[in-house]
């Protein structure tokens, strides 16, 4: 079974348009984050939910958005896409109190043309 | 501010030993943790350090100084599929979110 899990896996589209990438956990996880990681593999933290409250929201554009329907879900909804967007986004999640151990989804690979 | 410096890359042969530094500025600090990424992958855990001294797992150890703010990977008895990029990342002073160092690409040759 898949611990952490996002789609879609690749993602192209069009300068201007709106798109969602969705994140799944099924390990009972109390947080969960976006990362963004730029073509030098720079990580970055964009967001973190925990117990479906935004906790921390990097200074990111307000283009980005989390949504958090469930503790086991955090989709990450993007107006508007812009050039500089195109990156790999990684939802992660991790126990309550051990931020320092964070499980990785398998990565969504946007491409803005 | 926060930031994590490490070198950004690292040559070894297999069955060779190879350590990777990570020197950190925090405005809090609770720990160092490793992260190793596959070309094409996703970020995976390999250890945390709160406390002073050596971890060991296996072919990795990890190893934290608090009063050196000094960390460093051990990996010993190189694979090849050991070739890939790793992280060193702390905890913001919130505690609430990870600030990852700029990656070592590590490429193990025969």
């Amino acid at each position: 079974d898949t611990a952490v899990s996002q789609t879609p896996k690749y993602l192209v589209t069009q300068m201007g348009n709106d798109k969602s990438i969705k994140c799944e956990q099924n390990l009972g996880h109390d947080t969960m984050y976006w990362y963004k990681q730029d073509s030098k593999k720079f990580l970055k933290i964009m967001f973190s939910y925990n117990n479906k409250e935004l906790i921390i929201n990097e200074t990111v554009p307000n283009r980005f958005s989390p949504k958090s329907p469930d503790k086991a879900h955090l989709n990450l909804h993007i107006n508007s896409l812009e050039l500089g967007d195109s990156a790999v986004y990684f939802c992660a999640s991790s126990p309550g109190d051990s931020g320092e151990t964070q499980y990785f989804g398998p990565g969504t690979r946007l491409l803005v043309l | 501010g926060q930031s994590l410096e490490q070198p950004s890359e690292v040559t070894a042969v297999e069955g060779a030993i190879v350590q990777i530094n990570c020197t950190y500025q925090t405005s809090g600090f609770y720990g160092l943790s490793w992260y190793q990424q596959h070309d094409g992958g996703a970020p995976t855990f390999l250890s945390y350090n709160a406390l002073d001294g050596l971890e060991e797992t296996g072919r990795f150890s990890s190893f934290l100084s608090r009063s050196d703010s000094y960390g460093y990977l051990l990996l010993q008895e190189l694979q090849m599929k050991d070739s890939a990029s790793y992280f060193c990342a702390a905890l913001n002073q919130a505690g609430t979110a990870l600030i990852f160092g700029k990656g070592t690409t590590l490429s193990v040759s025969s």
